[in-house]
């Protein structure tokens, strides 16, 4: 079955330096979508990103979808502690969305 | 305007015994999916439902099975509780069959010793 991993599983940065997680899919997606755990939470949508290629971006957050749409990644611009959580990517092939196991962002202040 | 709503929102159960978590998504909303969270992973699919009808399945057993009512409220129900049965139960809502955003609720914390 469709297999979704995320790299890297855990991430400390200092408040101020950058952040990028990686996405990658065993399988071709329609699309893809990231979403935001806080701890303690449930998860939040991001961003869904469809065509191949497409970059998005949301104030300091850059999200990519790979030409092959096997791959994505998320970048975070300068974090802040506000940006502390499990951001997960979930996979679209059909109906179901397959998500990967996370990366959990802790930043020190 | 409510969003996705889960109860309960903790429970504990023991081994064998059987659960059933309930969920009412967003009003408009006529999908329902179920997703199992065991702590330190990330939400794994096991059903959608859309207009009553089962539209897809995870790899679970046939302990779990779940419903959705006219009203588009859905239950998912487990049979002989495992150990390993123990996870936060994620319910999501969306607009229509095809993945869009996923509105998840704030999930149903079972515990089973």
């Amino acid at each position: 079955g469709q297999q979704v991993m995320q790299i890297p599983q855990y991430q400390h940065v200092q408040e101020g330096e950058d952040f990028t997680t990686y996405c990658n899919s065993s399988t071709t997606l329609s699309n893809i979508q990231w979403y935001k755990q806080r701890p303690g939470g449930h998860p939040v949508f991001l961003i869904q990103l469809v065509k191949s290629g497409e970059v998005k971006k949301q104030k300091r957050l850059t999200f990519q979808f790979g030409e092959a749409k096997k791959n994505s990644s998320l970048h975070i611009t300068a974090t802040q502690t506000t940006d502390v959580g499990t951001y997960f990517c979930a996979g679209n092939a059909g109906n179901m969305l397959t998500f990967g196991g996370g990366t959990r962002l802790m930043v020190k202040p | 305007d409510a969003g996705v709503t889960q109860s309960p929102t903790h429970l504990i159960k023991t081994r064998g015994q059987h659960v059933t978590l309930r969920c009412s998504p967003i009003s408009g909303h006529k999908s329902v999916s179920w997703y199992q969270q065991v702590l330190g992973q990330g939400p794994q699919f096991i059903f959608q439902y859309y207009e009553k009808e089962e539209r897809g399945r995870g790899n679970f057993p046939d302990r779990f099975s779940a419903r959705q009512f006219p009203n588009y409220s859905s239950e998912l129900n487990v049979n002989a509780l495992l150990l390993g049965d123990s996870a936060l139960y994620l319910c999501a809502s969306s607009l229509g069959l095809v993945s869009g955003e996923l509105f998840f609720g704030e999930g149903s914390r079972l515990t089973v010793l």
